[in-house]
């Protein structure tokens, strides 16, 4: 079957970096994404990787190794307005995107 | 641009009734998708229209239908609510032609509760 795996809580102080990881077991791969996902509202568009390495926008940056079947999200200088979900997402082989459940992020003074 | 639009907001509905979740964009996207959100598991697919005609079913399509009869609207529809149905239902599309991400924009939301 088809899995996305990322930890469902993590707790990071304001002004600090928080790695977020997402391993993943699908049927092909044709790019993994990042999504926000604040409280009440809609997923926004955070980054995308197909190929093996480091993608950086900002204060946040997205890795991929696809041998290792895993991503990890980077957020640096994390500020309160940072405190979301953040959603891994792969897309298989009928580009259709698997999701991964989330992962709660709290920003603490 | 308003981008993805859904109604209604919310919802409260019998379970019995029937009912029709709209979802509109306005960025021409070939792509529509619906999914629902459920407290602890991840975003998943109900049905989706890679373009204007065509439709495919996704992870869990029971219980729901859909039409894509041009390439704006994408309308979900519930013949008959169960209790189970209870989630917040997220419309999205992307453009899929070369050279994008194809990555998927999505609208605010329509919460349901079927009692």
């Amino acid at each position: 079957g088809q899995n996305i795996d990322q930890p469902t809580e993590m707790t990071a102080t304001e002004g600090a970096i928080v790695q977020i990881n997402c391993t993943y077991q699908t049927s092909g791969f044709n790019g993994l994404f990042w999504y926000q996902q604040h409280a009440g509202e809609a997923p926004t568009f955070l980054s995308y990787n197909v190929l093996d390495g480091l993608e950086e926008k900002g204060r946040f940056s997205s890795f991929l190794s696809r041998s290792k079947g895993y991503s990890y999200l980077l957020l640096k200088e994390l500020q309160m307005k940072d405190s979301a979900s953040y959603l891994c997402a792969v897309m298989d082989s009928n580009y259709q995107l698997i999701w991964g459940a989330g992962t709660k992020l709290i920003i603490k003074p | 641009t308003a981008g993805i639009t859904q109604a209604p907001t919310s919802q409260i509905l019998a379970a019995g009734r029937s009912m029709t979740l709209r979802c509109t964009q306005d960025m021409r996207h070939n792509a529509m998708y619906w999914y629902r959100q459920d407290l602890g598991l991840g975003l998943r697919l109900i049905h989706y229209s890679n373009t204007a005609g065509t439709t495919g079913k996704g992870e869990v399509p029971d219980g729901y239908s859909v039409s894509r009869a041009n390439t704006d609207d994408f309308p979900l529809t519930l013949a008959s609510a169960v209790p189970s149905q209870t989630s917040v239902y997220f419309c999205a599309s992307s453009d899929s032609s070369p050279g994008t991400y194809n990555e998927q924009f999505f609208g605010p939301g329509t919460r349901l509760t079927v009692l």
